[in-house]
């Protein structure tokens, strides 16, 4: 399977716990995006990267949250000291060209904090 | 006011039934277009993408873009119960390098 490949599908944590997410871009893609979202509500941005370099980040994306695409291949994306506002659906999605071709998404991680 | 707006629905249609969804945007600079379908629990999945004005067809599906009036639309055609799910719309700004989401419309189709 090529598509974007998320890990874990399903993390329960206790509040104030760190928690780490994978991300698997389709290989030939050098752009990788997060975004959140709720029961709902529309994805919404969290963070972009092109290659290794990170390029945007989101009023959202508080200082407890952190990304990395370590040589342009995989990202992680952490969260700290977890709340139960952090319970959401994380996506994670890559594109060759935004403009074009949009985005293809992963299965998503999806984050409950008790 | 949200950048992107749909209404949240639900949009009941009988099958075999003409489904219109609309989104509105508010950057007048935008220059791609998206929509995409997710099923309950599911992520979402790419369905349309429109870049003119004009229409644009795929299959059942037909986008509309209206930038002058900033309204893009999708019509789902010989509606079906499998097309039962939310529609969001993505829209691209200037640069390019990122989508703003519309909070999805959601569709129900009756047998």
């Amino acid at each position: 399977d090529t598509g974007v490949s998320q890990n874990p599908r399903h993390k329960i944590t206790k509040r104030g716990q760190n928690v780490t997410f994978r991300c698997d871009p389709i290989s030939e893609h050098n752009r990788l995006y997060w975004y959140r979202q709720t029961l709902g509500q529309g994805p919404e941005f969290l963070t972009y990267f092109q290659n290794e370099a990170q390029l945007e980040k989101s009023r959202l994306l508080s200082d407890r949250f952190s990304a990395e695409r370590p040589k342009g291949s995989f990202s992680t994306l952490e969260i700290q000291r977890t709340e139960q506002g952090d319970s959401a659906m994380y996506l994670c999605a890559s594109s060759p060209r935004t403009r074009l071709y949009g985005y293809t998404f992963g299965s998503g991680t999806r984050l409950t904090v008790v | 006011q949200k950048e992107v707006e749909q209404n949240s629905g639900p949009l009941s249609v009988p099958e075999g039934a003409i489904a219109s969804l609309n989104c509105t945007y508010s950057d007048r600079g935008s220059q791609s277009f998206f929509w995409y379908r997710q099923y309950s629990g599911k992520s979402p999945e790419l369905i349309m993408s429109i870049y003119s004005n004009g229409d644009k067809e795929d299959g059942r599906f037909t986008a509309q873009l209206n930038k002058a009036s900033q309204y893009v639309s999708l019509l789902i055609r010989d509606s079906q119960p499998s097309d039962s799910a939310t529609y969001l719309c993505a829209v691209g700004g200037n640069a390019g390098n990122m989508l703003t989401f519309g909070g999805g419309t959601r569709l129900m189709v009756k047998p």
